[in-house]
């Protein structure tokens, strides 16, 4: 059974740091890409990042380049998004996916249950 | 910029059937979009219903099915259930690892 399990939100003051992870089993997790998608409150889903699982390149939206990277560790089957210089409109469930193949893409099969990031002084 | 078009709300009648599209601002949306559609209730997390047009996961019931209808995709649902209202959000897939989001539709059953 796929599980995907994020970590690491919580709340942050303007201009901080937070590292978000996802930890990832029941699949061979090397071979498929993962992306994030966001979803601000009463708003809707935003993709975010994606990091192929064939090409091993990562991709951001222009909402966060420059700001977020996203990485993995085939070797922990854990995704992970470093966010630096996060700003108030950064608020939002962060949910990571599994893609349902190697391209980097939001086209997923699979979903954590999410974690919340609040920017606020 | 890319635009992902969706009806911001739609209404069924339980046991009828209903076609949600996702469009573009530009163009016509085709399989190579990879067009997925999944489907969101408050508070939880995304459920995926179809992705890359029309194949269904595992554990979807067969009312729903997407295809490509004109010059966008489209989710039917038939037969529609109580536990169907959902919010429901389209995704493309641009290409160079870039993914657009629809604004999303809020399907009520009643």
């Amino acid at each position: 059974e796929v599980q995907l399990l994020e970590s690491g939100g919580g709340l942050v003051q303007p201009g901080g740091s937070l590292r978000l992870s996802c930890a990832a089993s029941g699949f061979s997790f090397s071979t498929y890409a993962m992306t994030w998608v966001r979803q601000a409150p009463g708003k809707g889903l935003e993709w975010v990042s994606s990091f192929g699982g064939s090409d091993g390149y990562a991709y951001h939206a222009d909402s966060v380049k420059g700001r977020f990277t996203i990485s993995r560790d085939n070797s922990k089957n854990t995704l992970y998004l470093q966010m630096n210089g996060l700003r108030a409109d950064d608020t939002a469930v962060y949910y990571c996916g599994k893609a349902v193949g190697g391209t980097p893409t939001a086209v997923c099969d699979h979903w954590g249950q999410g974690t919340q990031v609040t920017v606020s002084s | 910029q890319t635009v992902v078009t969706q009806e911001p709300s739609f209404s069924v009648s339980p046991g009828g059937t209903v076609t949600l599209t996702c469009g573009l601002n530009f163009g016509s949306v085709s399989t190579t979009y990879y067009p997925t559609w999944y489907q969101q209730t408050p508070g939880q997390a995304p459920r995926t219903v179809i992705y890359s047009t029309k194949t269904r996961p595992s554990g979807v019931p067969d009312r729903f099915s997407g295809s490509i209808l004109g010059n966008k995709a489209a989710l039917t649902i038939t037969g529609a259930q109580a536990d169907d209202e959902s919010d429901y959000y389209c995704v493309l897939y641009m290409g160079s690892g870039i993914s657009v989001f629809g604004g999303g539709t809020k399907l009520t059953v009643l």
